[in-house]
């Protein structure tokens, strides 16, 4: 089955740029989402389409997908980002989604 | 907007059946899109069940496809998960989303959750 890698944590300081990466074999060839979820609340989808923000995203968030891994980026981080976040795929009419990122701005 | 909303029991005894059921409203489900279950436990990541498109058609996740059945009720506008044989490792909160399906897949939009218990 396929398999999509986040690391367990990533910490930024507030103002400055947070990159979290998802690893899976070929990934590039799939298209990437991301979605953010804050303690007691559902998923929000961030990314779609490898790059594309739902509306009412912020624009310091964007994506890239190339490669082995896709990348969320979110520029100027505030603390209100801080969130657990998920990448996801679809492989074989499945989804998969990662194990998550636990983003800490401190 | 499309709303989703989550109802069944919140404790389930081992080795039953859970049965949810997603209320849809502000969108007709036989529009388009797919309808799919993510579920969560308490402390951990995401994890998607299944999904259905309005005719019926269904995709499961592997590891849960002996024990799964995701239906459609088009009248009702609403669809339902049911996942039998529990255990105590089903326990999580279980989600209902509306799944985009064109050259990617994405789930974007999502019901509140529904914290399902199994214990005796």
């Amino acid at each position: 089955s396929y398999e999509l890698t986040q690391p367990p944590s990533v910490s930024v300081s507030p103002g400055q740029t947070a990159s979290i990466t998802c690893s899976g074999d070929n990934l590039g060839n799939r298209f990437a989402s991301w979605y953010r979820q804050k303690p007691g609340q559902s998923p929000v989808l961030v990314i779609y389409h490898d790059t594309r923000r739902p509306s009412g995203i912020p624009e310091r968030f964007s994506g890239s997908n190339s490669g082995n891994a896709a990348t969320l980026t979110i520029s100027g981080t505030q603390a209100m980002d801080e969130a657990d976040y998920y990448c996801q795929a679809w492989d074989s009419s499945t989804v998969v989604f990662g194990g998550g990122t636990k983003l800490t701005v401190l | 907007q499309v709303q989703l909303q989550e109802s069944g029991p919140g404790l389930v005894k081992p080795s039953e059946t859970l049965s949810l059921t997603c209320v849809v409203s502000g969108y007709s489900i036989t529009s388009g899109y797919y309808w799919g279950w993510i579920r969560q436990p308490p402390g951990k990541g995401l994890e998607c069940i299944g999904s259905i498109y309005h005719s019926g058609g269904t995709s499961y996740n592997p590891s849960l496809k002996s024990r799964v059945t995701i239906f459609v009720d088009t009248s009702k506008n609403q669809f339902s998960l049911k996942l039998s044989s529990v255990t105590a490792a089903d326990t999580a909160v279980y989600y209902c989303a509306r799944l985009a399906v064109t050259t990617s897949y994405y789930f974007d939009s999502w019901g509140h959750g529904a914290l399902v218990t199994v214990s005796s």
